[in-house]
């Protein structure tokens, strides 16, 4: 079956760019219905979604964070990626990748919520 | 942007059921997705589109929503359910749409 797995940096420095990536195995990143998600989620709290991406490119981003948030696809490698700029000690947190799973009906676009995750991966900004 | 409230914690003795809610403005119109997740885990999706569950998902596990209320329930509560639950919907009604997370619920078997 798929799995995800997150890999990166574990420590970046205020005012630099975190880079993560996710790397699809046991399947195609392009076949099926879904889009590819980041979420975060620091110490002790929530969740929080970052954005997403479809194989073709398009993306959607929370709106909190777009100015600084890019997300990519590279379908030769079954990888999609997330960069985070100008990060802050309150970009600390646990980093995950998700796949979005979701079909279309009578009413338009539709989700059925991220049925495979990534175990996560720890990121610290701290000099 | 859309705003999906849970309850902190709810508390369950074994063997009980579990109700755990997440509001939001006619979240009855919206396809509502829950997941547990244990300390140190990833999330694990429970429930998906109001009522689904996933492979291997007991069926103590289930969900409504309608209104302006989403219910996960667990029924024949274990001590293995203790976990944070979190609620999710895709939320389009803005020019910038984007994935909602409640805040979660803490559950507690007592």
């Amino acid at each position: 079956q798929v799995q995800l797995q997150e890999s990166g940096p574990g420590l970046v420095k205020p005012s630099q760019t975190l880079s993560l990536t996710c790397t699809v195995s046991g399947g195609s990143i392009s076949s099926g219905s879904y889009y590819w998600s980041w979420i975060r989620q620091p110490a002790g709290k929530g969740l929080e979604w970052i954005g997403r991406i479809y194989t073709s490119g398009s993306t959607n981003y929370n709106p909190s964070l777009k100015s600084r948030v890019t997300i990519s696809v590279d379908t030769s490698k079954n990888q999609f990626s997330l960069k985070l700029s100008s990060v802050t000690a309150a970009d600390t947190a646990v980093y995950y990748c998700a796949r979005d799973r979701y079909y279309y009906d009578s009413s338009g676009y539709q989700d059925y919520g991220m049925d495979v995750w990534g175990q996560g991966t720890t990121v610290t900004v701290s000099s | 942007s859309y705003v999906l409230t849970q309850p902190p914690s709810v508390s369950v003795a074994p063997g009980q059921t579990a109700r755990i809610t997440c509001g939001g403005n006619n979240i009855g119109s919206k396809s509502v997705h829950w997941y547990q997740q244990k300390p140190g885990q990833a999330p694990v999706l429970v429930v998906y589109d109001d009522s689904d569950r996933p492979s291997g998902i007991p069926e103590r596990f289930s969900g409504s929503n309608s209104g302006n209320t989403a219910t996960l329930t667990i029924s024949r509560v274990e001590a293995g359910d203790e976990a944070d639950y979190y609620c999710q919907v895709w939320d389009s009604s803005s020019d910038h749409p984007c994935v909602v997370f409640g805040g979660g619920t803490k559950l507690t078997v007592l």
